[in-house]
């Protein structure tokens, strides 16, 4: 069955980086995107980017262009998010989610079970 | 980017009753669209694809339509399961979320 376990929960300082892991099991890793979504305590979701993980190419959302950074391990089937440069409103629980790069009726169809990351001082 | 506006904010209705969801672009999408549940401490679920699409195992009375900038999910009778929020996505460019419709007990 298709699975995409997360890293657990982080707490970290502001000004630090955060890497969170996707790790994907029951299909075929490099045949869908792996996206990043992140939700804020009482707020709704955010679209981050996403990486093909047959490529290793990235889309990020202009928001996080300069922080984010989205890489894969095909051998480990795992895909990664780091962020940098955390602040206290980067406070959420980020998701990983897959979708297919053509088939529309694929769309975000498995999720990972989230990561929390607290950002405080 | 593509915004996505979803109203109302919050839908007050009881069991039984029928729900009516909008989701509108900020330009067209095509069929572009998928809609999302999710409940209190869960990741979301995919309800909807491709506009109408249901997805696997989602009940029939689950609907969506739309094409263009104007889409709508339906709940035909609500089920007490059914109370939670909804969220559009597009997949036109890239990928965005509306800001959530929250379906509450009356």
């Amino acid at each position: 069955q298709v699975q995409l376990v997360q890293s657990g929960a982080e707490v970290k300082k502001p000004g630090a980086s955060v890497k969170v892991s996707c790790k994907a099991s029951g299909y075929t890793f490099t045949g869908y995107y792996i996206h990043w979504v992140r939700q804020a305590p009482g707020h709704g979701l955010e679209w981050m980017g996403c990486i093909n993980p047959n490529s290793g190419g990235t889309n990020y959302a202009q928001k996080f262009q300069d922080r984010v950074t989205m890489t894969r391990d095909t051998s480990s089937s795992t895909a990664y998010m780091e962020l940098s440069r955390l602040r206290s409103d980067d406070t959420a629980v980020y998701y990983c989610a897959r979708d297919h790069p053509s088939d529309v009726r694929v769309s975000f169809d498995y999720w990972g079970q989230g990561t929390l990351v607290t950002v405080s001082s | 980017e593509i915004v996505l506006t979803q109203s109302p904010a919050t839908l007050s209705l009881s069991p039984g009753e029928r729900a009516t969801l909008s989701c509108r672009a900020s330009q067209s999408i095509s069929t572009f669209l998928a809609w999302y549940q999710q409940k209190p401490g869960q990741a979301p679920r995919l309800l909807i694809s491709d506009a109408s699409n249901r997805a696997t195992g989602i009940p029939a009375r689950f609907s969506g339509s739309g094409s263009g900038t104007d889409f709508t999910l339906t709940i035909s009778s609500l089920e007490p399961e059914d109370f939670a929020v909804y969220y559009c996505q597009q997949r036109s460019d890239w990928r965005t979320f509306g800001q959530g419709t929250r379906l509450e007990i009356k």
